[in-house]
């Protein structure tokens, strides 16, 4: 495996459901992030952990809580989701977490998410 | 009002064709991306810039910090641009993208 990879690629859940998403980089980088990019909305970015330390957390609703175990892995625990919350969800990966730059960054394919 | 603001928000071309996407921002920044997203979702960031003009391949994206505005051209335009473009400025160290163009070369 090669750069940036999520799974699942596809995931359809009832509003009482649990469920994580999974992101995993092969690039030795050191910060990641998770994005939501709903129908006709521009990006936006949830978190970010630089060496496994969460440093932005975008008042996100605390139904999303991400898990950072070590700087290969980054995890999307979902639960109690609304309707409103169907998108599809980014992760990507950067070197190094620069505040006032946010470095060039590798995106991986998505989970698209429908919460029914 | 999304601080960020790109043009055309859809933009269809013949191969061939010199095309120009804007991105225009109203406030004060330390960086600009640009970026490619294929049909699927995949995202592949394409420049940052600052200051200045930065040229990769058939790829040009200029930045002029006073005006507040970067173009993104594309030279020479082939069917395998279709993508959308999309914006994003670093201002008070917040992220912030633009909704995106939509482009469309056709053979």
């Amino acid at each position: 495996e090669t750069g940036v990879t999520q799974t699942p690629r596809h995931l359809v859940m009832g509003m009482t459901n649990k469920k994580s998403l999974k992101c995993e980089q092969h690039l030795g980088h050191n910060a990641m992030y998770w994005y939501k990019q709903s129908a006709k909305k521009p990006l936006e970015l949830m978190f970010v952990y630089s060496l496994e330390e969460r440093v932005e957390n975008n008042s996100v609703p605390s139904r999303f809580s991400p898990e950072c175990p070590n700087s290969s892995h980054l995890f999307l625990h979902l639960h109690t989701l609304q309707p409103e919350d169907s998108a599809l969800y980014l992760c990507a990966s950067s070197q190094d977490f620069l505040r006032g730059q946010y470095n060039e960054q590798f995106f991986g394919p998505g989970t698209r998410l429908t919460v029914l | 009002k999304n601080e960020v603001e790109q043009s055309p928000q859809n933009l269809t071309a013949q191969e061939g064709e010199f095309i120009t996407i804007n991105c225009s921002y109203s406030v004060g920044i330390s960086a600009l991306h640009w970026l490619q997203q294929h049909p699927g979702g995949g995202i592949v960031s394409l420049f940052m810039l600052s200051s200045g003009k930065k040229k990769h391949g058939r790829l040009i994206a200029t930045i002029n910090i006073q005006e507040k505005h970067s173009s993104l051209h594309i030279t020479a335009s082939h069917p395998r641009d279709s993508a959308v473009y999309i914006c994003a400025v670093v201002g008070n160290e917040k992220l912030t993208f633009g909704t995106g163009t939509r482009l469309t070369i056709i053979p």
